[in-house]
């Protein structure tokens, strides 16, 4: 079974610094989808970066990047020159791709791991 | 596109009562999912629609749950004879089913029962 796994429970950074979350996941599969999601407090959780597992290249998305590692498994999001609107809950989530996921006769579950809370200092 | 919403957004409720949850999702979305979200931990997903077939019911999704989208258009879930470990935010997202399938998520419905 797929497995999401963020080590960190929290975590805390200066405004304007940069910041790395981590995230591991365990999958039998070459080809999937992994998330990194953003759920600010009592507000909805909204998509911030994607990766395709088998593109090489690292996502970015204005001030997040992240580092996939595919033979480690690991997944981190880099937030840079770190915002006050940056303070969330931030989930890891794995995904089957579309062709496996039909093999398995499976829908487009999320998978995700505990979550990180990241607090952002003034 | 006014995104997915969810209603209501806050229930409380005594232990053996029946609650029902609605999640209007966006328009052209084929997939529509639920997802449930305990206090520090991530989601966890619940069951899936597309179009009106509830294609994957997680084991999580006891007897006492049910999901429906007739049409297609919105769903309910609703759970009978709530117990105390039901408690939690029940999330709803959907997408459509092409490229990356993104789903976008609503507002949830916090659960509270007493």
């Amino acid at each position: 079974a797929q497995t999401v796994t963020q080590s960190q429970p929290e975590m805390s950074v200066q405004e304007a610094e940069t910041v790395t979350l981590s995230c591991t996941y365990d999958t039998s599969e070459s080809d999937y989808y992994l998330f990194w999601y953003k759920q600010p407090p009592s507000r909805q959780m909204i998509l911030v970066i994607r990766q395709e597992a088998y593109k090489q290249q690292n996502a970015t998305e204005n001030r997040f990047s992240v580092n996939f590692q595919k033979a480690a498994k690991s997944f981190s999001l880099k937030i840079s020159d770190s915002q006050l609107g940056d303070a969330a809950m931030y989930f890891c989530a794995y995904r089957f791709s579309i062709p496996v996921s039909m093999i398995y006769n499976q829908g487009g579950k999320l998978i995700f791991g505990q979550g990180t809370e990241l607090s952002v200092k003034p | 596109d006014t995104g997915v919403s969810q209603d209501p957004r806050h229930k409380i409720t005594k232990r053996g009562q029946n609650v029902t949850f609605r999640c209007d999702p966006i328009s052209e979305h084929n997939r529509l999912y639920w997802y449930r979200q305990t206090l520090g931990q991530g989601p966890e997903f619940l069951t899936y629609f597309q179009n009106e077939a509830q294609l994957e019911k997680s084991r999580l999704l006891s007897d006492r749950f049910s999901a429906e989208r007739p049409k297609g258009s919105f769903s309910t879930l609703e759970i009978q004879r709530t117990e105390q470990g039901d408690s939690a935010m029940y999330l709803c997202a959907s997408s459509r089913r092409t490229g990356v399938d993104e789903q976008y998520f609503g507002p949830g419905t916090r659960l509270t029962v007493t």
